[in-house]
């Protein structure tokens, strides 16, 4: 999508290693979320910031570990990859507090296998 | 507490026939309520939102959701399918947090729509 991108696209890990996913934008939007997505779950909230070194837990946070040093940038660490988090990672970015106003716009995703 | 429950996991229609993808939420505040689509191994596309204004919203695509709060739905639906529409498609109710600082979206497992030539 356009202003939000994710690297990498693909990504094939072993079990135990460290794994960090990227999540850019141009937008210059204050709020950004990472969410996972697996077949009959729908999307869950990992983890999210609201500003520069701002982040907050979701429901899914457990082995998981956010950085947002720059607005642009909020990355996604897989501190020791296992095989329960093999998916599709999501980012995404909303502009404004008041949700009741904006949607979020996602990025195209980071198809994770963990092996 | 907010959540959100779609009621078909896959709906399968044919091609020029209505579709009706249903969604039942629940909330403790007035809710801000979106539908999602999502093509094979792409990203989510918001198709339409409601925010307190009209119960009937209107989306892309010729898509329209119809706000009832006694029911506490938010069914979407397509007057004539096309072959494009089939995807999977995600209900969405916003949450609130305390003094409504910050919302974050809730998801519906998904409905996964086929569509017949």
């Amino acid at each position: 999508d356009a202003g939000i991108t994710q690297s990498p696209r693909h990504k094939v890990t072993e079990t135990g290693t460290p794994v960090t996913l990227r999540c850019h934008q141009t937008e210059n939007h204050r709020y950004m979320y990472w969410y996972r997505q697996d077949p009959g779950h729908g999307l869950r909230l990992i983890h999210y910031s609201y500003g520069v070194k701002d982040t907050d837990k979701g429901e899914v946070s457990d082995g998981y570990s956010v950085s947002r040093s720059k607005t642009e940038d909020f990355l996604l660490t897989l501190e020791s990859a296992t095989s329960s988090q093999t998916s599709v990672y999501f980012c995404a970015i909303s502009v404004g507090r008041n949700l009741s106003n904006y949607g979020y716009t996602f990025g195209s995703g980071t198809r994770l296998t963990v092996v | 507490a907010q959540s959100v429950t779609q009621l078909d996991s896959h709906v399968s229609v044919s091609e020029g026939t209505p579709v009706l993808l249903r969604c039942n939420y629940s909330s403790s505040y007035s809710p801000s309520l979106f539908w999602y689509v999502q093509h094979p191994n792409k990203g989510l596309q918001l198709l339409l939102k409601y925010t307190s204004a009209a119960t009937l919203v209107k989306g892309i695509n010729g898509f329209e959701a119809e706000f009832k709060k006694s029911e506490t739905s938010f069914h979407l639906t397509k007057p004539s399918a096309h072959m494009s529409d089939a995807a999977e498609y995600f209900c969405v109710v916003s949450r609130l947090y305390y003094g409504g600082s910050q919302g974050n979206l809730i998801f519906g497992k998904g409905t996964k729509l086929s569509v017949k030539p």
